[in-house]
């Protein structure tokens, strides 16, 4: 138990529809992430949010919609995918600028 | 550019046995040097961490060393267990943002 919790584990979705992944954090930090994992390739970071304001935008298509209504909670909004945005989705958080991150368990991401 | 490069790419060992996993890093400037491991399913759990000052740091049955002026990094594991089957990766820090390897897949077989 990291401190960080992911919802949902795994979610199966069609191209047009509009779903939500959910992250939380118990752990008191200021600094939360959205990062996307895919096979054989780096983390990649997609947002980053500072004291519930967003600081950091990594040139992701606006079909990824994040929102932050306070320090302990992260959404990520989804709408209109595409079959290449299927992954594993990994919030993180930590106390505050780029030093250790806690993640959650991901949430695996299937389009079809 | 900031890379992180990390080899091998996947490796099988026998239980018992010991390994050595590599990462060479060309980020500048330099704050610190993490290795993290990622069960299957799971998300990514830091083992240690490597400043600019320290050569070698242990946690257990995991040993990282870190020789800031070629930019190398190993972490090697004695004695293996079934459970350090994982992916580890290896993230450096270079004080405003963290590059991230593209990690080493272990297998420990019986």
């Amino acid at each position: 138990e990291t401190g960080v919790t992911q919802t949902p584990r795994h979610l199966v979705m069609g191209m047009t529809n509009k779903k939500s992944l959910k992250c939380e954090q118990h752990l008191g930090h200021n600094a939360m992430y959205w990062y996307k994992q895919s096979a054989k390739k780096p983390l990649e970071l997609m947002f980053v949010y500072n004291f519930k304001e967003q600081t950091e935008n990594n040139s992701v298509p606006s079909r990824f919609s994040p929102e932050c209504p306070n320090s302990s909670h992260l959404f990520l909004h989804l709408h209109t995918l595409q079959p290449e945005d299927s992954a594993l989705y990994l919030c993180a958080s930590s106390p505050v600028g780029p030093g250790e991150l806690f993640f959650g368990e991901g949430s695996r991401l299937t389009v079809l | 550019k900031n890379q992180v490069e990390q080899s091998p790419q996947s490796l099988i060992i026998l239980e018992g046995k010991n390994c050595t996993l590599q990462c060479n890093y060309t980020v500048s400037p330099f704050s610190n040097l993490r290795w993290y491991k990622q069960d299957t399913g799971r998300g990514p759990v830091s083992l240690t961490i490597m400043t600019f000052s320290e050569n070698t740091k242990s946690n257990g049955r995991y040993t990282a060393t870190l020789d800031a002026d070629t930019k190398q990094s190993s972490l090697h594991i004695t004695a293996s267990q079934l459970s350090d089957s994982a992916s580890y990766i290896c993230v450096v820090n270079s004080g405003y943002a963290l590059n991230f390897g593209k990690g080493t897949s272990l297998l420990v077989t019986p």
